[in-house]
């Protein structure tokens, strides 16, 4: 059973950094590309970033571009997104999802966890 | 506001048939395929329609999808108390060279 967990949210101060952990198991982790998808309080979901199987290609939405960098661990089976110059706009539950596949370049997510709480606030 | 449009709510009775829309440009959903999620509340999003019209695995069959030009569509028959829930369409864009979701659709079951 593919299974991903999200962790490393909280509460962050305006410039502050946080980095956020995906555990995953139940599939060949180096096999798939994988995303970090964000939704607001009581808004939408907006897409953070996305990474290929071997983590060389990398997408990030212009929101995040400069601030967020995302990366994987494949000998820990374990994506991360290392969040800095935090927002107030930045506070959301950031989803951790699977792609069917090595690569992005699609949006068939087929896999979700239940997603890690940040909060931006002074 | 989002590239794909999709109406803020939609609403009907148990037993009726509603259809959520879709609407996009010739560098998103005409040109690739389209995805619908379904986010209960309180929980994380799922895989509803695969590929403009494929059901994910375990979806019931009085969900489907489709797509023609620049705008796609859910549609749920028989509806149900459980259907309640925020319905998202998605896409990847050719010209902003990644992925797209629309703003959400909250269906209402009255």
């Amino acid at each position: 059973e593919v299974q991903l967990l999200e962790s490393g949210g909280g509460l962050a101060q305006p410039e502050e950094s946080l980095r956020l952990s995906c555990a995953a198991s139940g599939f060949t982790f180096s096999s798939y590309a994988l995303s970090w998808v964000r939704q607001a309080p009581g808004k939408g979901l907006e897409w953070v970033s996305a990474t290929t199987g071997s983590g060389a290609s990398i997408y990030y939405a212009d929101s995040v571009k400069g601030r967020f960098t995302i990366s994987r661990d494949n000998s820990k089976n374990t994506l991360y997104l290392q969040m800095s110059s935090l927002r107030a706009e930045d506070t959301a539950i950031y989803y951790c999802a699977r792609y069917p596949g090595y690569s992005y370049g699609q949006t068939r997510l087929d896999s979700w966890g239940q997603g890690t709480t940040v909060t931006v606030s002074s | 506001q989002s590239v794909l449009t999709q109406p803020p709510s939609a609403s009907g009775t148990p037993g009726q048939r509603i259809i959520i829309s879709c609407s996009g440009s010739s560098s998103n959903i005409a040109s690739n395929p389209v995805h619908w999620y379904q986010q209960l509340p309180g929980t994380a999003p799922r895989l509803l329609i695969d590929d403009n019209n494929q059901r994910s695995s375990g979806v019931p069959d009085r969900f489907s999808g489709s797509r023609s030009g620049t705008s796609a569509s859910l549609a749920i028959s028989g509806l149900q108390s459980d259907d309640e829930a925020d319905y998202y369409c998605a896409a990847w864009d050719d010209s902003l060279k990644g992925p797209l979701f629309g703003g959400g659709t909250k269906l209402t079951v009255l």
